[in-house]
């Protein structure tokens, strides 16, 4: 079945401890990117990649660090999480101007 | 910077109508445009996808529209049952000078009443 995998679905940690939130897809798709949703705010992209090793920030990635080393995953990297990233975040992929697939989200709080 | 609002907020209607959602874009440089619904909790589906060159895309009783020179795009539903109520999301890549940013609005909130 053609999906994109989050992991964790829920995740509680506290200030200033490093966490990571993996994002696999396995539909070879070349672009993956990452977005948080916020009441009243909505969506909004954090970093996304055209393919291996090409990445690109978009309109909210500061705190946030990604890699894309193998195709099929593109991690989430929070180094010193603060309360203010405590949200909703999706990862979504798609081939090419198709179609984009979003995981089932991962709801992290920073405490 | 591409900016996407989406009209109205939220919508009640009764079954069976006949509704447009409404989506505007302020940079016509865009790529694509889709559609998404999101039920709480869950994560996006993908409806419709009209990629720049498109005037519209029809998927059973949903019907997007695109007109990139005036930035905007509508949802149409026809015959709403109460199953598609959810939170509908217009998405746009493009614009503000880049073929790769994804910018999203911030959706409209559909109740379909019984």
């Amino acid at each position: 079945e053609a999906q994109v995998t989050q992991n964790p679905r829920y995740l509680i940690t506290v200030t200033g401890k490093k966490l990571t939130v993996t994002c696999s897809q396995n539909m070879n798709h070349e672009y993956m990117s990452w977005y948080r949703q916020d009441p009243g705010l909505g969506l909004r992209q954090i970093y996304y990649s055209m393919n291996v090793e090409v990445t690109d920030k978009g309109d909210v990635p500061e705190g946030y660090k990604v890699s894309r080393k193998e195709k099929r995953n593109f991690p989430l990297i929070l180094e010193s999480p603060s309360p203010n990233q405590t949200s909703l975040y999706f990862c979504a992929s798609t081939h090419r101007g198709e179609k984009l697939f979003f995981g089932s989200g991962t709801q992290l709080s920073v405490l | 910077k591409q900016e996407v609002t989406q009209i109205p907020a939220a919508l009640s209607v009764p079954e069976g109508e006949n509704l447009v959602l409404n989506c505007s874009f302020t940079d016509s440089a865009i790529y694509n445009l889709q559609w998404f619904r999101q039920d709480p909790g869950k994560g996006l589906t993908s409806l419709l996808l009209i990629q720049s060159s498109q005037r519209e895309q029809t998927s059973g009783r949903l019907n997007a529209s695109l007109d990139k020179s005036s930035g905007r795009s509508t949802l149409y539903i026809a015959a709403s049952q109460p199953g598609d109520s959810a939170t509908y999301l217009c998405a746009v890549r493009g614009g503000g000078g880049s073929n790769y940013k994804l910018t999203f609005g911030k959706g409209t909130l559909l109740t379909v009443n019984p």
